[in-house]
């Protein structure tokens, strides 16, 4: 599966919404997480299973769709919300991830 | 307290062979699937392979098949990856993942270690 992410990048301000994108090539379950990288960090978890967010991740995090389009949607945006954000899915044993949106808050 | 400290890494030259080492604490190892992922410098996340909690089931992305081997030893809660081959492409930051129950992402993760394929 290719997971296509959109915008690759995104400026917003402290407490605006950001809507990020993943488009995958086929549909094969619903297996879709959403992953937060800082600079010199591992990836975060932050949504599996498409809208399930992981412990300890706040509420102003969401994530939606089905099928083939997803999406991570952040609201009151902060300044450490700057990162980078990967989608990944899994078909079979194969996972895949998407390219990354570098999410800039300023 | 979860806890995923990979070791291994080293600068070899292409065609060498290295392998990489992942203790797991916190945890009952042997509950679940593990997995390697890789970054590139300056790069994205690239799934590079993984292994049920039995090792009855490993699966690896296009670009390793053949040349990696993932194993685990659920006694010493470790993981491993063996490489063969190297190409100057696997330099990269490896990172070991443990994957939620119910395949729910990988929930946790190490803090990497560099491979370097150089002449």
């Amino acid at each position: 599966i290719v997971l296509t992410q959109s915008p690759a990048t995104l400026s917003l301000s402290p407490g605006g919404r950001a809507t990020l994108s993943c488009r995958a090539s086929q549909s094969d379950s619903s297996y879709l997480a959403w992953y937060r990288q800082k600079p010199g960090q591992a990836p975060r978890l932050l949504i599996y299973d498409a809208f399930t967010r992981a412990t300890g991740i706040p509420a102003r995090f969401s994530g939606g769709g089905s099928g083939t389009d997803f999406t991570l949607t952040i609201s009151s945006l902060e300044p450490e919300d700057s990162a980078v954000y990967y989608c990944q899915q899994r078909s079979n044993w194969l996972y895949s991830f998407g390219q990354g949106t570098k999410l800039e808050i300023k | 307290e979860v806890q995923l400290v990979e070791s291994g890494r080293g600068l070899v030259q292409p065609g060498r062979s290295l392998r990489l080492s992942c203790a797991a604490s916190g945890f009952t190892f042997d509950d679940y699937a593990m997995h390697w992922v890789r970054q590139p410098p300056g790069k994205g996340l690239e799934w590079v392979s993984g292994i049920s909690w039995d090792s009855d089931t490993t699966a690896y992305a296009d670009s390793v098949k053949g040349r990696f081997t993932i194993s685990r030893d659920n006694a010493k809660n470790s993981l491993y990856l063996h490489m063969n081959s190297l190409r100057t492409e696997d330099t990269a930051l490896y990172y070991c993942a443990k994957e939620g129950l119910t395949g729910g992402g990988f929930d946790y993760w190490g803090q990497g270690t560099l491979v370097t394929v150089s002449s």
